[in-house]
């Protein structure tokens, strides 16, 4: 464990279906983050989280809502996907204004059928 | 064409070999990272570097900012060390980060 938690681990679902993705940390990082990972694609950065507050959304489709109630979860909701938002999606942390420490999560591998 | 490069693509290696991944970036940053992704997913981060060499049992990272280019070595490799080894630059201006395709890595017994 890196001390950043992913829940579930695997999950499928239809295109219709919602469904949630979670992260948790208790590192006592201040900035958290979505990424994305498809099949022979580079990381994609797609939401960044200060203090509670999103600082960047990187272009993400709507179908895609991140929740950060606290500095410590991170959610990233989904509905109505597209058999192409089928990829590995990866909760990273990190002390706010500094690269020390960042740390990933194990990710969530999502399916979309 | 994408902002970091990573050569090369895939690496097979016998226990024991000293093993090299370059990564070549194009824009400006303010820290380079080493990320080790196993299979499964998890990623860890070896190394943050903003200059110079760090070094972390056998695996040791450089930088050349004014060439733009980052190498990780292992040495002595071992089986355990097969892994996708990615590069990732955080940009000078900001939060956004760059990062490489990844290097697959498969060190043979």
């Amino acid at each position: 464990e890196t001390g950043v938690t992913q829940t579930p681990r695997h999950l499928v679902m239809g295109m219709t279906n919602k469904k949630s993705l979670k992260c948790e940390q208790h590192l006592g990082h201040n900035a958290m983050y979505w990424y994305k990972q498809s099949a022979k694609k580079p990381l994609e950065l797609m939401f960044v989280y200060n203090f509670k507050e999103q600082t960047e959304n990187n272009s993400v489709p709507s179908r895609f809502s991140p929740e950060c109630p606290n500095s410590s979860h991170l959610f990233l909701h989904l509905h109505t996907l597209q058999p192409e938002d089928s990829a590995l999606y990866l909760c990273a942390s990190s002390p706010q204004g500094t690269d020390y420490g960042y740390t990933f999560g194990s990710g969530t591998r999502l399916t979309v059928v | 064409k994408n902002e970091v490069e990573q050569s090369p693509q895939n690496l097979t290696a016998q226990e024991g070999e000293f093993i090299t991944i370059n990564c070549s970036y194009s824009v400006g940053i303010s820290a380079l990272h080493w990320l080790q992704q196993h299979p499964g997913g998890g990623i860890v981060s070896l190394f943050m570097l903003s200059s110079g060499k760090k070094k972390h049992g056998r695996l040791i990272a450089t930088i050349n900012i004014q060439e733009k280019h980052s190498s990780l070595h292992i040495t002595a490799s071992h089986p355990r060390d097969s892994a996708v080894y990615i590069c990732a630059v955080r940009s000078g201006t900001g939060n956004q980060f760059y990062f490489g395709t990844g290097t697959s890595l498969t060190v043979i017994p």
